[in-house]
């Protein structure tokens, strides 16, 4: 089955500064790449994703790059916000004709500094 | 707010009990899948219902069952409880399959004591 790698586990940045969270995954049949966002208490809502037949997808301070050769993705924050801190997890799944559940990072805990 | 309904918000219970946690998916939503998320796992996918049938399987444990009922709102039943059972519990619906975009309910934390 699929695995996904995520890195940093924690990752504390000044607030306006730049944060990258990095996947990698096992299974080249994977072609939908989810982002989510879990603060505490609440569970996880989905910020971005990406599909195979793209490289990368901007939504305002959030980008999402994919590279299928290397089997990694990332996520990018720019011009970080106090409300940026949370537990961020990355996915990956493959859907071919059945359907399965997506595969998920461990998660980044990310920091914002004030 | 998801639209996703979980309930109830917090439960506490004995080694080997039996407890069921409800959910009720987005409105038009026909996939539901429920979710363990413990500290040490993070998130693992348990199965998944489509349209009132059983679609995949992922770690569940043959202690643990769920149905989705005609309404689409389903239950997950864990039975023969266990410490290690001590997680949060998610349930998240979408429209279609796993490549549709998942929403998340706000969990069921069950505490086995």
């Amino acid at each position: 089955g699929e695995n996904v790698e995520q890195h940093p586990s924690t990752l504390s940045v000044q607030e306006g500064d730049s944060a990258v969270i990095k996947c990698t995954y096992s299974d080249s049949a994977s072609n939908y790449f989810p982002w989510y966002k879990q603060e505490l208490g609440k569970g996880p809502q989905l910020i971005i994703d990406i599909r195979s037949n793209v490289g990368e997808k901007k939504d305002q301070r959030i980008a999402v790059t994919l590279n299928k050769t290397a089997k990694h993705f990332s996520l990018h924050i720019t011009e970080t916000q106090p409300e940026d801190s949370a537990v961020y997890f990355c996915a990956a799944s493959y859907s071919g004709g059945g359907a399965d559940g997506l595969t998920f990072g461990k998660g980044t805990h990310l920091i914002i500094q004030p | 707010d998801s639209g996703v309904t979980q309930t109830p918000k917090h439960l506490i219970t004995a080694t080997g009990q039996r407890v069921t946690l409800r959910c009720s998916p987005r409105s038009g939503d026909l996939s539901v899948y429920w979710y363990q998320q413990s500290l040490d796992q993070g998130l693992q996918f348990l199965i998944q219902y489509y349209n009132g049938e059983e679609r995949a399987k992922g770690n569940i444990l043959e202690r643990f069952s769920a149905q989705q009922f005609p309404d689409l709102h389903s239950e997950l039943n864990l039975s023969s409880l266990e410490l290690g059972d001590s997680a949060l519990y998610f349930c998240a619906s979408s429209v279609e399959g796993a490549n549709s975009p998942l929403h998340f309910g706000n969990g069921t934390r069950l505490t086995v004591t």
